[in-house]
């Protein structure tokens, strides 16, 4: 099963910043937190990842809280291409396969 | 960089039939995994690969399901007297593993199987 937990589905305005949460309240001290998400009939690509600080590349932001019970991902000026279903997955970073498990994700739509 | 390749994109059989999907990775990717997604649900882990040994085997994998990657390279994913509980997409992806702390996925278009 999924350890974390995300709203089924979200709206955002196109060309505004989309923030995405995730609770992973039993996350444990070495597993990462990672993001993926998947636009229609296409595979899963990868967003983001982090460990305890936030982090962020040419996608994204990633924010963990200091509890690391939770994060955000944002996608600061979204559009309508990033609509999409996305999923946060925490995992051991050397044991992939079963335990990288994707929960049902939340599917951002972008409005515009 | 061609990305992961993915072929039938899509497969439709008649139950009872066999069926076997090819993928090849990424060129220099060493690990290769094996996900299967039925329609709202997220993807679901079948198994993977490091070079050409299989590491790891989901209790999905029924002994209906067999994977096979020959010298490391392309993998192929065999599913002998299809049901209709197979129909899904079947997704591959491969990854270089070079730290374990910084693994990303990268995943193909995966092969639609519809069932009959």
């Amino acid at each position: 099963d999924a350890k974390t937990t995300q709203p089924p589905s979200m709206d955002c305005a196109e060309g505004r910043a989309a923030n995405l949460p995730c609770n992973h309240s039993t996350i444990s001290g070495n597993e990462y937190v990672y993001w993926y998400r998947q636009i229609h009939s296409q595979g899963p690509q990868y967003i983001i990842h982090g460990l305890k600080n936030n982090e962020t590349n040419e996608m994204a932001s990633l924010i963990i809280t200091e509890d690391r019970k939770s994060s955000t991902l944002i996608l600061p000026h979204a559009t309508l291409r990033d609509t999409a279903v996305y999923y946060c997955i925490v995992i051991v970073g050397y044991n992939y396969g079963q335990n990288f498990v994707f929960g049902p994700g939340t599917r951002l739509s972008v409005l515009p | 960089d061609t990305g992961v390749s993915q072929n039938p994109r899509h497969k439709i059989t008649k139950r009872g039939q066999n069926v076997t999907f090819r993928c090849d990775p990424i060129s220099e990717h060493n690990r290769l995994y094996w996900y299967r997604q039925t329609l709202g649900q997220g993807p679901e882990f079948l198994t993977y690969f490091q070079n050409e040994a299989q590491l790891e085997k989901s209790r999905l994998l029924s002994d209906r399901f067999s994977a096979e990657r020959p010298k490391g390279s392309f993998s192929t994913l065999e599913i002998q007297r299809t049901e209709q509980g197979d129909s899904a997409m079947y997704l591959c992806a491969s990854s270089l593993r070079q730290t374990a702390t910084n693994e990303k996925l990268f995943f193909g278009s995966g092969t639609q199987l519809s069932v009959l």
